[in-house]
């Protein structure tokens, strides 16, 4: 079946350090790979996303590269803000077909000043 | 207004009431989701809705209702509702054709005494 398994949270940084959260995908066939970011109070929004193996997505700082050998797509960003706070999902879906959305549990990030 | 949003923000109801919950879309999307977020669990998705037609009830109790009059609109009915249904319920919408992005509205708190 689909699913997706990212690190478990909380994640506590201070400005400015580098930023890795781990997301794998478990999937038949070859997935569109998503990460979104809810802030305090809202919905989630689409922060970056990546279509095919060794496509590179990006976004406010963010980065993420989607890996078919080892069926990853880590989150990462050089110098996080205290903006940045917030909780960071992983999915996977399918650009044909069943237009459904598989998310992991979630990683919150705190960043401190 | 602009995206998706959804009404109300917070719902507090005993579990004999009856509620409904309010989504609409400004982005001329055709297809649009129910999902459930509780702590410290991946988004489980409730309910899709393409071209107003439901292609997905993920064994969703029947105390939850969703009505999809056109194309903007998704409602979810509650009644009889249990105090583990409490959690926060996110509305989304995409494109049907557009690779699978989802945009989401803010939520409603929901609280079941």
């Amino acid at each position: 079946g689909n699913s997706v398994t990212q690190m478990e949270g909380p994640v506590t940084l201070s400005e400015e350090a580098f930023l890795t959260i781990n997301c794998t995908y478990t999937a038949t066939g070859y997935p569109s790979l998503f990460w979104y970011v809810q802030y305090p109070g809202e919905g989630l929004q689409l922060l970056l996303k990546a279509t095919k193996a060794d496509d590179k997505g990006s976004n406010k700082g963010f980065e993420a590269t989607y890996r078919k050998e080892t069926t990853s797509f880590h989150l990462e960003k050089g110098s996080v803000q205290v903006s940045d706070s917030a909780v960071y999902f992983c999915a996977l879906g399918w650009e044909t077909g069943a237009n459904n959305l598989f998310f992991g549990t979630g990683t919150r990030l705190t960043v401190i000043p | 207004e602009t995206g998706v949003t959804q009404t109300p923000r917070h719902l507090v109801m005993g579990m004999t009431n009856k509620k409904s919950l309010k989504c609409e879309q400004h982005l001329g999307h055709n297809a649009m989701y129910w999902y459930k977020q509780s702590a410290k669990k991946p988004l489980e998705l409730m309910f899709v809705y393409n071209f107003k037609e439901q292609t997905e009830n993920n064994s969703v109790p029947s105390r939850f209702s969703p009505e999809c009059p056109n194309s903007s609109h998704l409602f979810l009915h509650l009644h009889t509702l249990q105090p583990e249904d409490s959690a926060l319920y996110l509305c989304a919408s995409s494109q049907r054709t557009s690779g699978n992005e989802q945009f989401f509205g803010p939520g409603t708190r929901l609280t079941v005494l």
